[in-house]
């Protein structure tokens, strides 16, 4: 069965304290790994897509990055602006589209 | 460029009514997803709708139903509703499987209607 999991549950940085968020997945052939941002009250924001082992893809302070087991997500410098859920999902060979959601990482900047 | 919208917003019910959720896709899209949001956790995919069929369904039972229209838009029924549907409903949207190049066609998520069951 595919299955995502995210670590930690909750992250606290201080303003400019860069770090990393980890997605550890199992999944019946990686069609793509997706991370999302979602904000309090509102619906998750598409950020990247990883394909294949070794990708890397930047925005901003945001990097994501892709192994046959684990994705990364490394917070450059955060500001507080950058507070919010992380997801990561993954789509398998099991249907077009269909997304498989971590609980997220719950992340806090403070000034 | 519109995006996803959802209504509405927010949503008291009771237990054992029935709900209808509203969606309207991102323009140009034609695949519309639903998924579940209960609090702390990861969205769950419900079903999704292509062509108006329902083309896969997560593991939800049959009192979640759903439509979509000739203008790609869709709804979602909630059946004898129970205390465990309270959670977030999200409409994602997308392009369909027969119009991209690029298979992963991200979804873009509507805001959600927030649905509380008492």
């Amino acid at each position: 069965e595919d299955q995502v999991t995210q670590s930690p549950e909750a992250l606290r940085l201080q303003e400019g304290e860069s770090s990393s968020l980890n997605c550890s997945y199992t999944v019946s052939g990686l069609r793509g790994l997706f991370w999302y941002r979602q904000d309090p009250g509102k619906g998750p924001e598409f950020l990247f897509t990883l394909y294949s082992a070794g990708e890397e893809k930047e925005k901003e302070r945001l990097k994501a990055t892709l192994t046959k087991k684990e994705s990364f997500l490394h917070i450059t410098a955060p500001k507080p602006e950058d507070s919010a859920t992380y997801l990561c999902a993954v789509q398998g060979y099991g249907g077009y589209n269909k997304l498989i959601f971590g609980a997220g990482t719950r992340l806090a900047v403070h000034p | 460029d519109a995006g996803v919208t959802q209504s509405p917003t927010h949503l008291i019910k009771t237990r054992g009514q029935q709900v209808t959720l509203r969606c309207s896709p991102k323009s140009g899209h034609d695949t519309v997803s639903w998924y579940q949001q209960a609090l702390g956790q990861g969205p769950q995919f419900i079903f999704q709708y292509y062509e108006e069929e329902e083309r896969q369904r997560g593991n939800f039972p049959d009192r979640f139903s759903g439509h979509q229209f000739p203008n790609y838009s869709s709804e979602l029924n909630v059946n004898a509703l129970l205390l465990g549907d309270s959670a977030l409903y999200l409409c994602a949207s997308s392009f369909g499987p027969g119009r991209v190049t690029d298979y992963n066609s991200p979804l873009h998520f509507g805001n959600g209607t927030r649905l509380t069951v008492t």
